[in-house]
């Protein structure tokens, strides 16, 4: 699976929109770019995910590049419960079910 | 439909004792995967089970082991626990080895003194 490189942490007011960064420059074209997040001692949750197209469920908005070498998660109105650890991972889908976790971004929404 | 449910939640061995780790995952999800969580190297992947087999198995020494049994829980094992070994162990769900999501539990916290 491709590595990915994420900001180690960032701040955000609440109520407003927080955009994550992730660059995953080495990325193949079979790879598809998932969104977890981790709140403290918590399992990670399943976020959003997509393949070139942008996404948006009921959660965040994916939006991956043209070139597809990065992406951005983007939650529209944080709230204090959205203060966790984020984490980009790019992986093949139908080649198993193996997460490789990096560092992640420690997103803190403030009041 | 519960989640998946990891138990013990919280567990305190001694070095050199052994441990078994259960999970249930979802009802109708045949694939399991486990990943150890600590400080100093984050999450890292332990196995994958299918259909009671082991498809995928991460860097890990030999004392790690699991299994899956025919209901799809499945089981890790740690035998002869080094301090090294306290983390958070998380086990994860998912329907099967092509699917797009998988849905982890509370994990278990292991501390050995």
């Amino acid at each position: 699976d491709a590595k990915t490189t994420q900001p180690t942490s960032m701040d955000c007011a609440e109520g407003r929109a927080a955009n994550l960064p992730c660059n995953h420059s080495t990325i193949s074209g079979n790879e598809y770019v998932y969104w977890y997040r981790q709140i403290h001692s918590q399992g990670p949750q399943y976020i959003i995910h997509g393949l070139k197209n942008n996404e948006t469920n009921e959660m965040a908005s994916l939006i991956i590049t043209e070139d597809r070498k990065s992406s951005t998660l983007i939650l529209p109105h944080a709230t204090l419960r959205d203060t966790a650890v984020y984490y980009c991972i790019v992986r093949v889908v139908g080649a198993g079910n193996m997460l490789t976790f990096g560092g992640g971004t420690r997103l803190m929404v403030k009041p | 439909k519960a989640g998946v449910t990891q138990t013990p939640r919280y567990l305190i061995k001694t070095r050199g004792q052994q441990v078994t780790l259960s999970c249930s995952p979802i009802s109708g999800h045949r694939s399991v995967s486990w990943y150890q969580q600590t400080p100093g190297q984050g999450l890292q992947f332990l196995f994958e089970y299918f259909s009671e087999t082991q498809r995928n198995k991460g860097n890990f020494p030999g004392r790690f082991s699991g299994r899956q049994f025919s209901n799809s829980r499945s089981e890790m094992n740690v035998s002869t626990l080094e301090l090294g070994d306290s983390a958070l162990y998380l086990c994860a769900s998912s329907p099967g080895l092509a699917e797009e999501t998988q849905y982890f539990g509370p994990g278990t916290r292991l501390l050995v003194l």
